[in-house]
């Protein structure tokens, strides 16, 4: 099975929190985990990667946590601005495919 | 560089009617993607290209969907016939596994409306 499920659907945070999302796969042969974001109207654009070699990897306010046995990752946004609002997509695959799971609407109100 | 160019933005059409969406890759990039984007099943991975030769269909959702890529800068994705099931936003995603492994660039998606 090739699915990536990921919770929630949507999120509504306050200026300054914490902002986290949860994604499973089930191929133990994916070897890649990127996180997407996607602002109205545009296509999704990466924010930040992980390999299976590390646990996390974090860029500014950007964290993936990445739990290998669990088959589970997350992304983590410190100090959540009402400018992060969008639509994020984890993703998980191969070198040539990625399968992305179904979205998660954030909305941070000031 | 342009990034991933798709035509048209919005399609509007009628049931039956043939439709067909057009993506220019970034140069130099050596794999393509279409993807459909729906509220209720997020980004469906529908076809891929490497070296404009399809490597993975298995996510077409009938025969009345077709994808081409005849040549390195240009490929297509046809609906015919439409349905109004069809409806969703189609993206075009391309990709140099060589330079930035795993990373997809996206174009900006054509909003299909099949009524």
């Amino acid at each position: 099975q090739q699915q990536v499920k990921q919770s929630p659907q949507s999120l509504i945070v306050q200026k300054g929190g914490i902002s986290i999302i949860n994604c499973a796969y089930e191929n133990t042969a994916f070897d890649y985990f990127p996180w997407y974001q996607q602002f109205p109207g545009k296509g999704p654009a990466l924010l930040i990667a992980i390999r299976p070699d590390v646990s996390e990897k974090k860029e500014g306010r950007f964290t993936i946590s990445f739990n290998k046995s669990a088959k589970q990752f997350s992304l983590h946004i410190m100090d959540s601005q009402p400018g992060d609002s969008a639509t994020y997509f984890c993703a998980a695959g191969d070198t040539d495919k990625l399968i992305f799971g179904t979205g998660t609407r954030l909305q941070v109100f000031p | 560089d342009a990034g991933v160019i798709q035509s048209p933005r919005h399609e509007v059409t009628e049931m039956g009617q043939e439709v067909t969406l057009r993506c220019k890759p970034i140069s130099g990039h050596n794999s393509l993607f279409w993807y459909r984007q729906t509220m209720m099943r997020g980004l469906e991975l529908l076809i891929y290209f490497n070296n404009n030769v399809p490597i993975d269909d298995s996510g077409m959702p009938e025969d009345r969907f077709s994808a081409k890529m005849p040549n390195a800068s240009f490929s297509t994705l046809k609906i015919q016939p439409s349905e109004p099931r069809d409806s969703a936003v189609y993206f075009c995603a391309s990709s140099s596994p060589d330079r930035d492994r795993g990373k997809l660039f996206f174009g900006s998606g054509t909003q299909l409306s099949v009524l």
